[in-house]
């Protein structure tokens, strides 16, 4: 089974400014998805990012990117010049192969004028 | 196209009360996927349909919880004998097809309240 950690439940950071929210996770699968998931108050669930596995190279989606470390199961987010849309709960989340999702408990982030 | 819709928004029931709750995924999509969303559980998966068929029904917590999906494509999912630990958002996905190369996408939830 597969699990997914985010240790860091709440982070503030101030418009125009960088946050990254860190997650790891433990399988023992070799070939997987990993994705960032936002969900503001209107509780829609929305993708930010996705990585695959077998590829090393790190994702980028305009002012999100992630750091991906396969050997160390980690899986960061970095949001660059933060704005006030921003303000989310962010999952981190694991795809089996049958697309089953594993989340993890959640970041709140509050983007502050 | 119209997104994944479901209903009700909001359900407030009684403790012990039948609930039903409806999903509507993209057209086209043959995979649907059910998660609970709690304070004390997080998000959690709960049951996988590939067409009409569920091979994945493993996050499904009690017999009290079922699902059935019709013509590949509308989903219910009904609750007897509501319990206070079933308050949730219940959130229902769709994907063009299983695996973990389609993007799911979600719906805007149900809100469960069990008194």
């Amino acid at each position: 089974a597969q699990t997914v950690t985010q240790s860091q439940p709440e982070m503030s950071v101030q418009e125009a400014e960088t946050v990254t929210l860190s997650c790891t996770y433990d399988t023992s699968e070799n070939n997987y998805y990993l994705f960032w998931y936002k969900q503001p108050p209107s509780r829609q669930m929305i993708l930010v990012i996705r990585q695959e596995a077998y590829k090393q190279q790190n994702a980028t989606e305009n002012r999100f990117s992630v750091n991906f470390q396969k050997a160390a199961k980690s899986f960061s987010l970095k949001i660059s010049d933060s704005q006030l849309g921003d303000t989310a709960m962010y999952f981190c989340a694991f795809q089996d192969s049958w697309g089953k999702l594993q989340f993890g408990a959640g970041t709140q982030v509050v983007v502050t004028p | 196209g119209a997104g994944v819709s479901q209903s009700p928004s909001n359900k407030v029931t009684e403790k012990g009360k039948d609930v039903e709750l409806r999903c509507d995924p993209i057209s086209g999509h043959t995979a649907l996927y059910w998660y609970r969303q709690s304070l004390g559980q997080g998000l959690e998966f709960l049951i996988y349909f590939q067409g009409n068929s569920a091979p994945d029904k493993s996050g499904l917590p009690s017999d009290r919880f079922s699902a059935e999906r019709t013509g590949g494509s509308v989903s219910t999912l009904t609750i007897q004998r509501t319990q206070q630990e079933d308050s949730a958002v219940y959130l229902c996905a769709s994907s063009l097809g299983p695996g973990s190369y389609n993007e799911q996408f979600f719906g805007p939830g149900t809100r469960l309240t069990v008194l």
